[in-house]
């Protein structure tokens, strides 16, 4: 059955320090989202992306956050100057052709910054 | 806009029925309901769409009323391995699925 992979699993940054978070969507996707969830909390968006431009952002993503889908395969998570407050899982989905259909979710890979 | 779920939480013991609401504020495309056990990532459950249809999987059901802007998850005569976060995630055909803050269920033999 397809997935959503995403790695690593696990990281451990400093704070101040630039980290990418890597994906690959089910490969028939168009649709791709980040979305953060910290410790014992909701799930938030954070970045919505079709036609390699972003389509909706909340207001968490701001200027530290970016994505890209360098290689037509990947989709991928920046943050320039991790905070304290950046620690979370990172959540990759995707999803086919439009909205209004069943968004399919990665692992997540858990971020903590000291 | 984030959708407003309630209850945060339930305690159920198996076989007992419970029901989770999801609310929004804005006019919705369509309203999905996720489940998310400890640790893992949210798991699909069902998507409800324009037209107060009602969907189920195995004893879980789901129900969407457009007008009043709702939508409700029925858990019939529950199992164990129902327990779990639940969210719904409402479109607004704006390309975001926004999650509610979730509903915890623990299910108790």
């Amino acid at each position: 059955e397809p997935e959503v992979t995403q790695t690593p699993s696990h990281q451990v940054t400093q704070m101040g320090q630039e980290v990418i978070l890597r994906c690959v969507p089910i490969s028939n996707h168009l649709y791709f989202y980040w979305y953060r969830q910290i410790l014992g909390q909701k799930v938030e968006f954070l970045v919505s992306f079709y036609n390699n431009e972003i389509s909706e952002k909340s207001e968490i993503f701001d200027d530290q956050f970016s994505v890209e889908r360098p290689d037509g395969s990947n989709f991928t998570l920046k943050i320039r100057s991790t905070k304290l407050e950046d620690s979370a899982m990172y959540f990759c989905a995707s999803n086919q052709r439009r909205p209004n259909t069943e968004a399919f979710f990665g692992q997540g890979t858990r971020l903590t910054v000291v | 806009q984030q959708p407003v779920q309630s209850p945060q939480a339930v305690i159920l013991r198996e076989g007992e029925d419970a029901v989770i609401n999801c609310s929004s504020s804005k006019a919705l495309y369509s309203v999905h309901w996720y489940r998310q056990k400890h640790g893992e990532a949210p798991v699909f459950l069902m998507i409800l769409l324009k037209g107060g249809e009602q969907k189920g999987h195995e004893k879980i059901s789901a129900s969407f009323n457009e007008k009043k802007q709702q939508s409700s998850l029925y858990l019939t005569a529950s199992q164990l391995s129902y327990s779990g976060t639940y969210f719904c995630g409402t479109e607004r055909g704006d390309y975001k699925l926004s999650f509610g803050a979730g509903t915890t269920v623990t299910v108790r033999a």
